[in-house]
């Protein structure tokens, strides 16, 4: 069955370091893809980063990368140089795409402080 | 465009009560989806649809039900509102051509159930 954990409930990170949020998957399904999404207080959601499953490379995108280990079926998001405004809600989710009829669940998040 | 839009904002119920939240795109998206999300539960799947006329369950359906009589319209009725599904309602809809697309949200709905 298809299942998103997050383990850590909130982050501390001081300013200018890096942090990686973790995000462990299960899935029967050998396509699928994963993605990170950012909630700030305001409520939205902003996506920020995918990762195939059949991808070669981890993804990144500006500050953001995926620590990508397919066999241990972890997605962990990395954000370098921390700045106060990724003070935020973070949620991985996972799609399958053979099984999952492009569904896609979420994990319970990672609240994230960055302190100055 | 307006993207996602979410209508109302905000609610209140009393138990028993019934109401429609409304979602449209304007994106001309294939797939919609209604999650709500609960303080340490992240976002839940309640339904979603692959396309107008159709709909399927997620992981929360129960109390739920929905309809995708448009393509840029996905409905989320309550027939007789409890406590539990306070919550916020978020929308969102993805193109549907591929899996690599992201899900476009709405800005989301508070309920609250008396």
């Amino acid at each position: 069955a298809q299942k998103i954990t997050q383990t850590q409930p909130g982050m501390f990170v001081q300013e200018k370091e890096a942090v990686t949020l973790d995000c462990t998957y299960d899935t029967s399904d050998p396509s699928y893809g994963l993605f990170w999404y950012k909630q700030p207080s305001s409520g939205e959601m902003i996506f920020l980063i995918y990762q195939g499953s059949y991808d070669q490379q981890n993804a990144t995108e500006g500050r953001y990368s995926l620590n990508f280990q397919k066999a241990r079926k972890s997605a962990n998001l990395v954000i370098s140089a921390s700045q106060l405004g990724d003070s935020a809600m973070y949620f991985c989710a996972m799609r399958e795409l053979n099984t999952g009829g492009f569904k896609t669940i979420f994990g319970a998040g990672t609240r994230l402080f960055v302190k100055a | 465009n307006a993207g996602v839009t979410q209508t109302p904002k905000f609610r209140v119920l009393k138990t028993g009560q019934s109401m429609t939240l409304l979602c449209a795109q304007d994106m001309n998206h294939e797939y919609m989806y209604w999650y709500r999300q609960d303080p340490g539960m992240g976002l839940r799947l309640i339904h979603y649809s692959v396309g107008e006329g159709t709909t399927a369950k997620g992981e929360v359906p129960d109390g739920y039900n929905v309809s995708r009589l448009k393509k840029q319209n996905f409905l989320l009725g309550l027939e007789s509102a409890a406590p539990s599904q306070t919550s916020v309602y978020f929308c969102a809809s993805s193109p549907g051509t591929s899996g690599q697309e992201t899900q476009y949200f709405g800005p989301g709905t508070r309920l609250l159930v008396l």
